[in-house]
């Protein structure tokens, strides 16, 4: 079983469409949690971090459930600009590895 | 300011060849991390550097993979005996060094696509 799980997709929605990602993860000793972008032969690069509380980050949102092992991003209005694969990632950064584990991610194509 | 560096940007290789892969951290970066990403998956972590030294090899996939940092700054990763399934795109990451058990955000270089034929 991978550390991080995500479905791949390709989810395929219309501009302003609300699409949700899930992510799963088997570590219960991670601490720190994320959602990366990466776009077609790009780096990854950090949307944003994730905490129990959920955050939002204007059109984005995110949610943390520790219990469940669980995370969230919730994009609306989706645009053209937001295709791209979401990565779900997490660090176990209280034993000192500070690596990052990402899922596979998840592709986002957003048609006009 | 200028992001991570990585050269080359692409390299192909034949089988059994050794190559050299570039990282020039951010600037003031104390950490240093490698990944690899084959297509279709996540970056899978290979080695993590703080400083010169390196805290956490647990990703090296065998003894034909090392990577350097002789002065804290610049990094070589070093593949001996190339294979095919070695192809993929290598991914240097750098962040500040916090204390035990805080995170500081890893910043990524554009990779170098290795290609061993």
């Amino acid at each position: 079983r991978k550390e991080v799980e995500q479905d791949p997709g390709p989810f395929n929605v219309p501009e302003g469409a609300t699409v949700a990602f899930n992510c799963t993860y088997s570590n219960s000793a991670s601490q720190s949690f994320f959602w990366y972008r990466q776009d077609c032969r790009k780096e990854p690069k950090l949307l944003m971090s994730v905490y129990s509380s959920g955050n939002e980050d204007g059109r984005f949102t995110a949610q943390l459930n520790r219990a469940s092992q669980y995370i969230s991003l919730l994009i609306r209005d989706s645009k053209l600009s937001d295709s791209a694969t979401y990565l779900c990632v997490v660090n176990i950064g209280n034993t000192g590895r500070r690596a990052l584990t990402f899922g596979s991610g998840t592709r986002l194509q957003v048609q006009p | 300011g200028a992001g991570v560096s990585q050269t080359p940007s692409n390299k192909v290789t034949e089988k059994g060849k050794y190559v050299e892969l570039r990282c020039d951290p951010i600037s003031g970066h104390t950490a240093l991390y490698w990944y690899r990403q084959s297509l279709g998956q996540g970056p899978e972590f290979l080695i993590y550097f703080q400083g010169t030294g390196a805290a956490d090899d647990s990703g090296l996939p065998n003894d034909r993979f090392f990577a350097v940092r002789p002065e804290g700054s610049v990094s070589t990763l070093k593949i001996q005996r190339t294979e095919r399934g070695d192809s993929a795109v290598y991914l240097c990451a750098s962040s500040l060094s916090g204390t035990r058990g805080s995170y500081n955000e890893q910043f990524f270089g554009p990779g170098t696509r290795l290609t061993v034929l």
